[in-house]
């Protein structure tokens, strides 16, 4: 089992709608969890970490649910400008961080 | 503060040529760490490191080597390039914790 799974995508998001996605994670112990944005042939840049009480960075609503292990990123309101790759990421300990694969998100006018 | 910084920005080598990918991070950060991406595969990690003069194996190590003599420092070394090695590679830097990893803007690799 990968160690952190996404559902690939494409997710077409029309313009003010809202999307909504998941990642779960195989490491029982993991330790933190990040939201990273990629741009095409750019690199990671992170959205937020993700807290166990869950947090909201304007348009942006991370959740974690350790019991079920997996994370999720809701964003509303989408911007055209939100198109891009969304990497959940793991700290599976001594910051070594495992990445899934991505949501790729495209915002359609 | 110029972050993380790697050079060279892009590369072609052949095959069995050797090379160095240079990273360097002006934030004082203890954690670094290799990236390769490749299409459909995601983020690998190659080799990290937790402080100077300590590194570690990642997930897909074999072919490269790494040295942190400094904190600020952290190259990437390939010894005997194969096309197998044709990738984007990034280097990451952080203080640890809930502040997540800064990458540099990566280096793309062609091995004819």
């Amino acid at each position: 089992r990968k160690e952190v799974e996404q559902d690939p995508g494409p997710f077409n998001v029309p313009e003010g709608a809202t999307v909504a996605f998941n990642c779960t994670y195989s490491n029982s112990a993991s330790q933190s969890f990040f939201w990273y944005r990629q741009d095409c042939r750019k690199e990671p840049k992170l959205l937020m970490s993700v807290y166990s009480s869950g947090n909201e960075d304007g348009r942006f609503t991370a959740q974690l649910n350790r019991a079920s292990q997996y994370i999720s990123l809701l964003i509303r309101d989408s911007k055209l400008s939100d198109s891009a790759t969304y990497l959940c990421v793991v700290n599976n300990g001594n910051n070594r961080l495992a990445f899934g694969k991505g949501n790729q998100v495209v915002v359609i006018p | 503060n110029a972050g993380v910084t790697q050079t060279p920005k892009f590369q072609v080598l052949k095959t069995g040529q050797s090379m160095t990918l240079q990273c360097a991070q002006d934030m004082n950060h203890e954690y670094m760490s290799w990236y390769r991406q490749d299409p459909g595969m995601g983020l690998r990690l190659i080799h990290y490191s937790v402080g100077a003069g300590i590194t570690d194996q990642g997930e897909v190590p074999n072919g490269y080597n790494v040295s942190r003599s400094t904190t600020e420092d952290f190259p990437l070394r390939l010894e005997l390039a194969a096309p197998s090695q044709t990738s984007v590679y990034f280097c990451a830097s952080s203080s640890g914790g809930p502040y997540g990893y800064t990458f540099g803007s990566g280096t793309r690799l062609t091995v004819v």
